[in-house]
């Protein structure tokens, strides 16, 4: 099984600046990494897919990178809505699925 | 527009049995594979459960296997998750997903989800 290692576990950022988050996975997923976000009482909506691509409907505020096992989603510009917390999954490897432990990002 | 509307959880006592169910609408149902993502309280996302569009590929977490069985009727555009031998570890949040596969499989729409709480 992958084992997929957020940083950090809260990470707080003003509004208006950007917020940095990383994901490790114990062995290459290749490219084969998406992002999460959710919001509390809400389910998880698909942010990025293939390391990098935007799902539809996402802002360009939001990007993704990274290959083989380090990986990073940079948010520029944090708005308000953007608080919350975000999840990495792996599925090169499967099954399982696997997530990470999330990164909550708060105001500061 | 996509939908996907989760029933049937509630309180069950351990050991007991529960069958939760998803019903979709806004796309081919039979095209995209179903899955289980659960999450108990305050904690992260767990993949519980795989099924593909046909039924012809059934994957379950190391955690729930041999309890749980997931199904789907694709002429009811429904999917559905009997939760057998139900433990207090069981206790979550039961997220349907749909599954595209990009190389993988990746969750592309969520229903609201069906809490699952096991206490005596």
């Amino acid at each position: 099984e992958i084992v997929m290692t957020q940083s950090p576990a809260t990470l707080s950022v003003s509004p208006g600046a950007g917020a940095t988050l990383s994901c490790r996975a114990s062995q290459s997923v290749s490219s084969n990494l998406a992002w999460y976000q959710q919001k509390p009482g809400q389910a998880p909506r698909l942010l990025i897919y293939g390391a990098s691509t935007r799902a539809s409907g996402i802002p360009a505020r939001f990007s993704g990178s990274g290959s083989g096992t380090e990986f990073t989603l940079t948010i520029s510009s944090l708005q308000s809505e953007d608080f919350a917390v975000y999840y990495c999954q792996q599925y090169n490897d499967w099954p399982p699925l696997t997530f990470g432990g999330g990164t909550k990002v708060e105001i500061k | 527009e996509v939908q996907l509307v989760e029933s049937g959880g509630g309180l069950v006592k351990p050991g007991g049995s529960l069958r939760l169910s998803c019903a979709a609408s806004g796309f081919t149902f039979s095209s995209y594979s179903m899955n289980w993502v659960r999450q108990a309280p305050g904690k992260g996302l767990e993949w519980v459960s795989f099924i593909s569009g046909s039924r012809s590929y059934i994957y379950y977490g190391d955690s729930v296997k041999g309890r749980f069985t997931i199904s789907r009727d694709n002429a009811k555009n429904s999917v559905y998750l009997q939760m057998n031998s139900l433990e207090a570890e069981d206790t979550a949040i039961y997220y349907c997903a749909r599954g595209t596969m990009v190389r993988g499989i990746i969750f592309d729409y969520w229903g609201q989800g069906t809490l699952v709480t096991v206490s005596s």
